[in-house]
């Protein structure tokens, strides 16, 4: 089935430094979506893309849906301590009719005041 | 406030014991999902519903059990079958299958 590797799988950075994390897979995704957990809560959707080559903006949150169609990459300038959580891309997994996200690991994001 | 809620926030269950994890949302989704999170891991999927009354099962489903009775709730029963409950449980919906997922607060199970 289709897979999708996130890296890094952690980071450990210093407030206002930028951060890049990105999200890769063998197959095809028509879609991207990338999430936000914060410790002991759900994942919150930050931004989505439906278009490859697409570049979409959320703040301080940069995303691109990768021009193959089998990366995309988000994006944190100026990290501030509220950025600490974890990190997962998803992509509807169009191998199972029944219609699954498929998500990554997760990159999981530290930021020292 | 359209949103996925859960409840309870933390819930014990004693060995041998089957427990009930509520899911409710108000957002007129067909679909809704439950998810299995291990500490430092990503999401694994143990149910899936695209409409009601009907249910598939994710990776993970032995051990767990659902229903669809109605298009708002979609309940998760741990079993006493499921050796290794203690895990943060997540539910999520969607507008139809393959959309994206809204996930509700979550709710962690331990095991006294």
């Amino acid at each position: 089935g289709q897979q999708l590797n996130q890296s890094p799988q952690s980071m450990f950075i210093q407030e206002g430094e930028d951060v890049s994390m990105n999200c890769t897979s063998s197959s095809i995704f028509n879609t991207w979506l990338w999430y936000k957990q914060d410790p002991g809560e759900g994942p919150v959707l930050l931004i989505a893309l439906y278009k490859a080559g697409e570049l979409t903006s959320n703040g301080r949150l940069t995303a691109q849906f990768g021009i193959t169609r089998k990366d995309s990459f988000l994006n944190i300038s100026a990290s501030i301590p509220s950025d600490v959580g974890i990190y997962f891309c998803a992509g509807p997994d169009f191998y199972n009719q029944g219609g699954k996200l498929i998500f990554g690991q997760g990159t999981e994001l530290s930021v020292k005041p | 406030d359209g949103g996925i809620t859960q409840s309870p926030k933390y819930l014990f269950r004693k060995e041998g014991q089957n427990v009930t994890l509520s899911c409710e949302q108000n957002l007129n989704h067909d679909a809704m999902y439950w998810y299995r999170q291990d500490p430092g891991q990503g999401l694994r999927l143990i149910y899936y519903s695209q409409i009601v009354n009907d249910f598939q099962k994710g990776d993970i489903a032995e051990g767990y059990s659902v229903s669809r009775e109605k298009k708002e709730s979609f309940p998760l029963t741990v079993t006493s079958a499921q050796k290794n409950p203690t895990a943060f449980y997540l539910c999520a919906s969607s507008i139809g299958a393959r959309e994206t997922q809204y996930f509700g607060p979550g709710t962690r199970l331990l095991v006294l």
